[in-house]
């Protein structure tokens, strides 16, 4: 099935500075989600774009997406302890009714 | 809305044992998912449902594992019997019909020795 894939895998940055993670993916989506995963707790979603969009704000958030290139970024700034977490993507394949989750990207925000 | 609850939070359980996992949807969600999240394969979607029919369990790991949602503010998963290899933390997620996000309960970590 459809499986998003972060890159990188673990980013540790100093607060206050941006954080940027990629997603890449393999067939047609209709749209695609970030999700944040804070330690012992559920997903939370923070962002959707759809296929026909290039990028989307959300506060510090700001996604892209190139469907030419199947991938995705995921951009924090100006970021806070408070944002440590693993930022999982997912995509929703058209016509699928369903979700499939990259392997999560884990950041690291010192304060 | 107090979002997604699922129960136990927790579970500790030996080889063998049935395990019964919880959730109760957000109230008017008609979409509800099941998934298992460990390190080595990350987030798997088992089974969903919509308006209370399972529409696809491609994602159940065998028959051990069998899922129910009796009601639209009920769900269960149960492992029957349960192994060391379902050690892992499930977690249940439901959704607005016709809408492409999805509201994750806090999870149940299962430890089965």
């Amino acid at each position: 099935s459809q499986q998003g894939e972060e890159d990188p895998q673990a980013l540790s940055i100093q607060e206050g500075e941006n954080a940027t993670m990629n997603c890449s993916y393999k067939t047609s989506i209709n749209n695609l989600q970030w999700y944040r995963q804070n330690s012992g707790r559920g997903l939370v979603h923070l962002i959707l774009i759809r296929s026909n969009e290039r990028e989307k704000h959300s506060g510090r958030l700001r996604v892209t997406l190139d469907t030419s290139k199947k991938s995705s970024s995921l951009l924090i700034t100006a970021s806070r302890a408070a944002d440590t977490a693993s930022y999982f993507c997912a995509t929703d394949v058209y016509g699928n009714n369903r979700l499939a989750f990259g392997k999560g990207n884990q950041v690291v925000v010192i304060p | 809305d107090a979002g997604v609850i699922q129960s136990p939070r927790h579970e500790v359980t030996e080889m063998g044992q049935e395990v019964t996992l919880r959730c109760k949807p957000i109230s008017g969600h008609n979409s509800l998912f099941w998934y298992r999240q460990t390190m080595m394969r990350g987030l798997e979607l088992l089974i969903y449902f919509n308006n209370n029919v399972p529409i696809d369990d491609s994602g159940m790991p065998e028959d051990r594992f069998s899922a129910k949602m009796p009601n639209a503010s009920f769900s269960t998963l149960k492992i029957q019997p349960s192994e060391p290899r379902d050690s892992a933390v499930y977690f249940c997620a439901s959704r607005v019909g016709g809408r492409e996000t999805q509201y994750f309960g806090p999870g149940t970590r299962l430890l089965v020795l």
